[in-house]
């Protein structure tokens, strides 16, 4: 059973299109944080959302934590060919002696058509 | 430079033959993992450090073994390679508050 459940997992869109991804969990997390990552290349972080509610924002990119801790979402507008990766989420949860672990999702891959 | 670096970037290998994949980092991070990639999987752990004395299995560690030789230096062995151990494999660091995660550039490794 998948912890983190992305969706969808395919997404081809426009350039200038807007577009949503989600990441969803029945489980409560400390935080949530979202990577891309490009081919031939490792994920890179992008946000780290801790409060339940909290919405963030990085240019183009809105990115917002459940009420509840359990979900995410990141919304994109105006999509860019740059935009174009796979989109990753990452769950982190206390893990005993005061460590945390991460827990990621399978991702979801843009791509942005000129 | 990068500040987590793998090598090799890419190994092809024979079954049944041991492989070594090296990571080392910059960041002054307790914290390193190993990570396969595989199409339609995710990323999924197979190793965990959280310092120099600590190892901890993760959720796929049988096959793969490793080594902690120092804060900076975290190693991945697969001691008798086999072919659905072809996969992209990341090595990370965490450091952060809430454990953030920065990767490696990854080995892709192809066992035929």
């Amino acid at each position: 059973t998948q912890l983190l459940e992305q969706s969808p997992q395919f997404l081809s869109i426009q350039e200038g299109e807007n577009l949503t991804v989600y990441c969803n969990s029945s489980s409560v997390f400390s935080s949530l944080q979202w990577y891309r990552q490009e081919p031939g290349e490792g994920p890179v972080l992008l946000v780290t959302v801790v409060t339940g509610g909290e919405v963030k924002k990085l240019k183009r990119l809105t990115f917002q934590f459940g009420d509840a801790r359990k979900d995410s979402s990141l919304h994109i507008t105006a999509a860019q060919p740059g935009d174009t990766g796979l989109y990753l989420c990452a769950g982190a949860r206390a893990s005993g002696a005061g460590s945390y672990q991460l827990t990621f999702g399978k991702g979801t891959k843009l791509s942005v058509i000129p | 430079d990068a500040d987590v670096t793998q090598t090799p970037r890419n190994r092809i290998t024979k079954t049944g033959k041991r492989i070594m994949l090296e990571c080392s980092q910059t960041k002054g991070h307790d914290r390193m993992y190993w990570y396969r990639q595989d199409p339609g999987l995710g990323l999924r752990l197979i190793y965990y450090s959280f310092d120099v004395k600590d190892i901890n299995k993760g959720e796929i560690s049988d096959g793969y073994s490793v080594s902690r030789q120092a804060q900076a230096k975290f190693s991945l062995s697969l001691e008798s390679a086999i072919p659905n151990q072809t996969a992209l494999y990341f090595c990370a660091t965490s450091g952060g508050l809430f454990t953030e995660a920065f990767f490696g550039q990854g080995t892709r490794l192809t066992v035929v």
